[in-house]
C-alpha cells in the first residue's frame, strides 16, 4: 500500500555534485512524471515518461536527465549540480487515460526530496 | 499569461464560514481539472477533480466548472482549522497536469 515512494528525503549538494532522486510505484500506472516546486513558482513539469520506454522534456528540462528503468521506477539525475537547482522534487505517477469525461484522472505524488545545493 | 492562475492569497476566513478559492485557465481544450490540497512540507493529496461543466459535492467540498468562462473554482463549507493548507489548481494537458502556484488558506477559530 506504498502508493508512490520517493528517496532520498533530504539531500544537501555542492555545487558541481552529482546525484540520482528515485521514484518508485506499485500502483501498475503507465506515467510517471518529475516537479520541482519553488515558493510562488508553484509545481513545474521537469520531465516524464508516458509509458515504459519513452521520456520527454517539460518545462524546465535543463541540467536534469531521467530515465524509465521499467515500468515502476522512474530516476531524475543531477550530473551538475547548481543552486537554482535547491528546490522540493516531486515524483508523481497516473493511470492510463480512460473512457471517463475528460479521460485523465490526475496524479498521485510521492513524499518529495528537499535538496539544497550549497 | 500563466497557463492557470489563483490568487495567492492568504485568504483567511473565520471557522464554520466558507471558503471560495477560484482558478482560471487559458486552454480551451482543457478536459479534466483538478484540486489538491498540500499541507506544509507536506505532498499535495487529490481533494476533488472535475470534468463537466456545473457543480460536483463530495462532503464540505463543492467543485465548480465553466468551461466557456475558463474558470473553476473550490468551495469549502463549515471550514476547519485543519482546512489550513495551500490549494492547488490543476487542469490537464493531454496526459499532463499544468498547475497554479497555490492559494494560501488559513481558518481562524
Amino acid at each position: 500500500n506504498a502508493g508512490v515512494t520517493q528517496t532520498p528525503k533530504f539531500q544537501v549538494l555542492k555545487t558541481g555534485q552529482s546525484m540520482t532522486l528515485q521514484c518508485a510505484q506499485d500502483m501498475n500506472h503507465n506515467s510517471m512524471y518529475w516537479y520541482r516546486q519553488d515558493p510562488g513558482m508553484g509545481l513545474r513539469l521537469i520531465y516524464y515518461s508516458a509509458s515504459e520506454g519513452t521520456t520527454d522534456k517539460g518545462e524546465v528540462p535543463n541540467g536534469y536527465n531521467v530515465s524509465r528503468l521499467n515500468k515502476r521506477e522512474f530516476s531524475l539525475r543531477l550530473e551538475s549540480a547548481a543552486p537554482s537547482q535547491t528546490s522540493v522534487y516531486f515524483c508523481a505517477s497516473s493511470p492510463p487515460m480512460g473512457n471517463a469525461v475528460g479521460g485523465f484522472y490526475g496524479y498521485t505524488f510521492g513524499s518529495g526530496t528537499r535538496l539544497t545545493v550549497v | 499569461q500563466k497557463e492557470v492562475e489563483q490568487n495567492s492569497g492568504p485568504l483567511s476566513v473565520p471557522e464554520g464560514a466558507i471558503a471560495s478559492l477560484n482558478c482560471t485557465y487559458s486552454d480551451r481544450v482543457s478536459q479534466s481539472f483538478f484540486w489538491y490540497r498540500q499541507y506544509s512540507g507536506k505532498s499535495p493529496e487529490l481533494i476533488m477533480s472535475i470534468y463537466s461543466n456545473g457543480d460536483k459535492e463530495d462532503g464540505r467540498f463543492t467543485a465548480q466548472l465553466n468551461k466557456a468562462s475558463q474558470y473553476v473554482s473550490l468551495l469549502i463549507r463549515d471550514s476547519q482549522p485543519s482546512d489550513s493548507a495551500t490549494y492547488l489548481c490543476a487542469v490537464s494537458k493531454g496526459n499532463k497536469l499544468v498547475f497554479g502556484a497555490g492559494t494560501i488558506l488559513r481558518v481562524k477559530s
